[in-house]
């Protein structure tokens, strides 16, 4: 699976749109886009994933280049809650079906 | 989204002894579960896919003699930690896939068991 590359921490303000990015500059065609976020001391959650289409749902949503290198999750509005750790994971669908975690991005939301 | 339970939630043991931590897919199937290990502010690490019906495959480096999985029925994986030691104590998460999800799938996490060992 391609590696990801995504910014250590971010801070992001209470009420503001969160804009999380993820670098995958050598990902395949049949390679899907995942997020997932762990919350401190919990497993993770899935959030959103997407092949070439933008995708929004319930919780986010998922902005994917046209050339597919890179990616933007969108938290709409952010609460203290949306506070954790999130990952972005670039995975083939068919095959071992593994997910491999890189570091994440540790996102603070401030009141 | 679907949901994972883990049992128990976190256990105490002394050196030397096994530990058993079950994961459980509760409103669905899976062929397929894995397993991870988490130490504190480190990501989550790999250790082992479970397959059901057959032996689960473990990542390099993994002691599969010491982490023994057993994957008996589409619902339900274990993992047992033999002859633990201090070194074991750690945060242990399942997940498994959905398959019956849209394209892509996603992998649902159970909410982890932390191990301590004294």
């Amino acid at each position: 699976d391609a590696k990801t590359t995504q910014p250590p921490s971010m801070d992001c303000a209470e009420g503001r749109a969160a804009n999380l990015p993820c670098n995958h500059s050598t990902i395949s065609g049949n390679e899907y886009v995942y997020w997932y976020r762990q919350i401190h001391s919990q497993g993770p959650q899935y959030i959103i994933h997407g092949l070439k289409n933008n995708e929004t749902n319930e919780m986010a949503s998922l902005i994917i280049t046209e050339d597919r290198k890179s990616s933007t999750l969108i938290l709409p509005h952010a609460t203290l809650r949306d506070t954790a750790v999130y990952y972005c994971i670039v995975h083939k669908i068919q095959g071992a079906q593994k997910l491999v975690f890189g570091q994440g991005t540790r996102l603070t939301i401030n009141p | 989204g679907a949901v994972v339970s883990q049992h128990p939630s976190w256990v105490i043991c002394k050196s030397g002894t096994s530990v058993k931590i079950e994961c459980r897919s509760l409103d669905f199937q899976a062929t397929t579960m894995f397993w991870y290990r988490q130490f504190p502010k480190q990501s989550l690490m790999l250790m082992a896919t479970s397959n059901e019906g057959s032996k689960a495959t473990y990542e390099q480096g993994v002691e599969k003699d010491k982490f023994l999985i057993n994957h008996a029925s589409l619902t339900l994986s274990t993992l047992t930690v033999t002859s633990a030691h201090p070194e074991d104590s750690s945060f242990y998460i399942c997940s498994a896939r959905d398959q019956g999800r849209r394209e892509g799938g996603e992998q649902f996490f159970g909410p982890g068991t932390r191990l301590t060992v004294l």
